[in-house]
């Protein structure tokens, strides 16, 4: 069956710019997370969708929001990119919230800006 | 809060054995995961320990002691496709949210 599909792999943008980042689940997966990786900070939690409803949400600012639509892809998007922005931005989903074990992860979108 | 420590970077050599330690604090501990990251690819699924004790799986073993906050990734007979970064990953009851540790990146040499 087809994985995580995340889109696009690689992006340039410009400081102040804003982005949006798609991730695609795997087929009847209804939960959808997205992570933060960086170097020095390892995986950060940013937010966590299903069923279209945001259900947690990680420490970080209000540039930073997502969504989930009703066939479960999810987007997220940044406004007013910073330098610290770039990362390896990871998804992951999963049959439903408590499906740990059927967690999957996205080869994820590498963002750097400029 | 959670906090996840591990070694950030490990070098062992090829066909020996390796172990990769995870030490955590956190609240409402549900259970531990490992990860295996190679350099621009997703993280997949190593090991999952909610319970004290060891889990085998092939050359790769995971173990956990609750009443310590500890854990470690056991890996035998080392090739040289290991090379890859190792996550630890914690768990709560609160919600499906994972806690990584920063990984640890093994080199396995010749």
């Amino acid at each position: 069956k087809a994985g995580v599909t995340q889109t696009p792999r690689y992006l340039i943008k410009t400081r102040g710019q804003q982005v949006t980042l798609s991730c695609s689940p795997i087929s009847g997966h209804r939960s959808v997370s997205w992570y933060q990786q960086t170097p020095g900070q390892g995986l950060q939690f940013l937010f966590e969708y299903f069923s279209e409803t945001q259900r947690n949400k990680g420490n970080f600012p209000g540039r930073f929001s997502g969504r989930q639509f009703s066939n479960s892809r999810s987007e997220m998007n940044v406004s007013t990119l910073e330098l610290g922005d770039s990362a390896l931005y990871l998804c992951a989903s999963s049959l439903n919230p408590r499906d740990l074990y059927g967690y999957t992860f996205g080869s994820g979108t590498r963002l750097t800006v400029v | 809060g959670q906090n996840i420590d591990q070694p950030t970077e490990m070098t062992a050599t090829e066909g020996a054995i390796v172990q990769i330690n995870c030490t955590y604090q956190t609240s409402g501990f549900n259970g531990l995961f490992w990860y295996q990251q190679h350099a621009g690819e997703a993280p997949t699924f190593l090991s999952y320990n909610v319970l004290d004790g060891l889990e085998e799986k092939g050359r790769f073993s995971s173990f956990l002691s609750r009443s310590k906050g500890y854990s470690y990734l056991l890996l035998k007979e080392l090739q040289m496709k290991d090379s890859a970064s190792y996550l630890c990953a914690v768990t709560s009851n609160t919600g499906n949210q994972f806690y990584f540790g920063t990984g640890t990146s093994l080199t396995v040499i010749p």
